[in-house]
C-alpha cells in the first residue's frame, strides 16, 4: 500500500537549534515525488521543499534540507537555526507516477513547537 | 502573482443548501485539484483535473461536482450540503499534469483554504 508515516506527533526545539522531522514512505513505484508542507495555525498549506525519486543530491531550500535515503525509504526534514515562526504542523507527502489522479498522499503530520 | 485564490474563506450552510467554492489560479497550471482536511484524517482528494474540459473523481467525490471550462478556474459545487461535509477545503494546482512526476513541475501550490460548516 502507498503510505507516508510520520512517527513524531509532536516535537519541541529550542530557538536557534536544528531539528529533524522524520518521514518514511512505502511504495513500489520507481517514479515519485516527495514533499514537505508547513501548516501554521492560520491554516494555509505552505510548500517547503521537494525531492524527486531520481534526484541524487539531497534537496536544500534556505534553512530547510532533506536527508533522503532512498534504500531506507526515508526523507527526513532538517530545519536549521529554528525560529519562533517555525512553530507549525509539518506534513510529509508523496505523489506517484503510477497513480492516475496524481494525488498527494499525506502523513499524519508533526506538530513542532519552537521554544524561546 | 496571486497564485491560487479560493473564495469564500468561511461559509456556514444549512443542511440541504447548495453552494460553490471558487478556485482560480494565474500560473497557467495544467493540473488542479480539491482536497478536504478533516481532523485525524489528513487531506483527501475530492476531484481533480488535468486540463480544461477534463475532470475526474478522487477518493471522496460523493456530494461534490466540479467543472473546468477554463485553465484558470476550477469551482467545487456542493449539491445538497450535509453535516458530514463540514471540513476545510483546499484547492491546489501544479504546472505539470502528471507527466513529469519526478520534477519540480509537479509541486502542488495550495490556496489559503475555505472553512465550511454545515448545520
Amino acid at each position: 500500500a502507498q503510505k507516508i508515516t510520520q512517527t513524531q506527533p509532536g516535537m519541541f526545539v529550542q530557538e536557534k537549534e536544528a531539528v529533524t522531522l522524520d518521514c518514511t514512505y512505502d511504495t513500489s513505484d520507481q517514479s515519485y515525488g516527495l514533499f514537505w508542507y508547513k501548516q501554521p495555525s492560520s491554516g494555509e498549506m505552505i510548500f517547503l521543499i521537494y525531492q524527486g525519486s531520481y534526484d541524487e543530491q539531497n534537496a536544500t531550500e534556505g534553512r530547510y534540507s532533506l536527508n533522503f535515503q532512498k534504500a531506507r525509504k526515508s526523507t527526513n526534514l532538517v530545519i536549521s537555526a529554528s525560529q519562533l515562526g517555525d512553530s507549525a504542523m509539518y506534513f510529509c507527502a508523496m505523489r506517484l507516477s503510477m497513480d492516475s489522479s496524481y494525488k498527494l498522499i499525506f502523513g499524519s503530520g508533526t506538530r513542532l513547537l519552537v521554544r524561546p | 502573482n496571486a497564485g491560487v485564490t479560493q473564495t469564500p474563506k468561511f461559509q456556514v450552510l444549512k443542511t440541504g443548501q447548495s453552494m460553490t467554492l471558487q478556485c482560480a489560479q494565474d500560473m497557467n497550471h495544467e493540473y488542479m485539484s480539491w482536497y478536504r482536511q478533516d481532523p485525524g484524517m489528513g487531506l483527501r482528494l475530492i476531484h481533480y483535473s488535468v486540463g480544461a474540459g477534463i475532470t475526474d473523481q478522487g477518493e471522496v467525490p460523493n456530494g461534490y461536482n466540479v467543472s473546468r471550462s477554463t485553465t484558470e478556474d476550477f469551482p467545487l459545487r456542493l449539491l445538497s450540503a450535509a453535516p458530514s461535509q463540514t471540513s476545510v477545503y483546499f484547492c491546489a494546482s501544479s504546472r505539470d499534469r502528471g507527466r513529469l512526476i519526478t520534477s519540480g513541475a509537479n509541486v502542488l501550490t495550495f490556496g489559503a483554504g475555505s472553512r465550511l460548516t454545515v448545520l
